[in-house]
């Protein structure tokens, strides 16, 4: 019962970095999601996904990059690190069916130094 | 453009009573689904309860239940009996398009014992 998998958990990264969030699931599903949360704050969409190949922004894509391949993995790039990028991210999927809720991973917790 | 509002930062309840909180949104769709989620320390999001915006019926799923006041667009959360394992964070969210989710801030929920 994998669902949705992200590594790493934890990270710490210095200013001007490179690193790839890594996010796999073995559900099948078409869609799937990158978000953050910053401190007491709810969910903001980065990039999101409708299947293989096909990628969008969402409201804050600055910053990231993302690409999908295949359709169980969605791996999230950030190119030049920057303090404003410390956060604690998830990565989601759902079938893209109406009423299917989100399945999420355990979530990477970032910090740019 | 979608939004959804939580307007309790943080709320409490004594051991085994009831506790109600509050999610209003706007949204331009007819036809939706309304989603709970729980967000305990481990950081994990977990789907508490869903409510099909067409049904009159609220949802209920052991403790959980809705209030679902669709014409004031108020989606509220009734949890009965609270246990200590209650204790999280609770977000409400409404699909946007290409089913992404629009999440409230947050409610903070503590147990008292």
């Amino acid at each position: 019962n994998a669902g949705v998998t992200q590594t790493p958990k934890f990270r710490i990264l210095k200013i001007g970095q490179s690193m790839t969030l890594q996010c796999t699931q073995d559900m099948n599903h078409n869609y799937m999601y990158w978000y953050r949360q910053d401190p007491g704050m709810g969910l903001k969409l980065i990039y999101y996904s409708v299947g293989a190949g096909i990628t969008d922004k969402g409201e804050v894509p600055n910053g990231y990059n993302v690409s999908r391949s295949t359709t169980e993995d969605f791996p999230l790039r950030l190119e030049l690190a920057a303090p404003s990028q410390t956060s604690v991210y998830f990565c989601a999927s759902s079938p893209g069916l109406p009423g299917q809720p989100q399945h999420f991973g355990d979530g990477t917790r970032l910090s740019i130094l | 453009a979608q939004t959804v509002t939580q307007s309790q930062p943080e709320m409490s309840v004594q051991e085994a009573e009831t506790v109600t909180l509050s999610c209003t949104y706007d949204t331009s769709e007819s036809d939706y689904y309304l989603f709970w989620y729980k967000q305990p320390p481990s950081r994990q999001m977990i789907l508490v309860i869903r409510q099909e915006a067409y049904k009159q019926q609220n949802a209920t799923e052991n403790r959980f239940s809705v209030n679902f006041q669709k014409a004031a667009k108020s989606f509220s959360l009734k949890i009965s009996d609270s246990q200590l394992g209650d204790a999280a964070m609770y977000f409400c969210a409404t699909p946007g398009s290409n089913y992404q989710l629009i999440w409230g801030a947050g409610t903070k929920l503590i147990i008292k014992p």
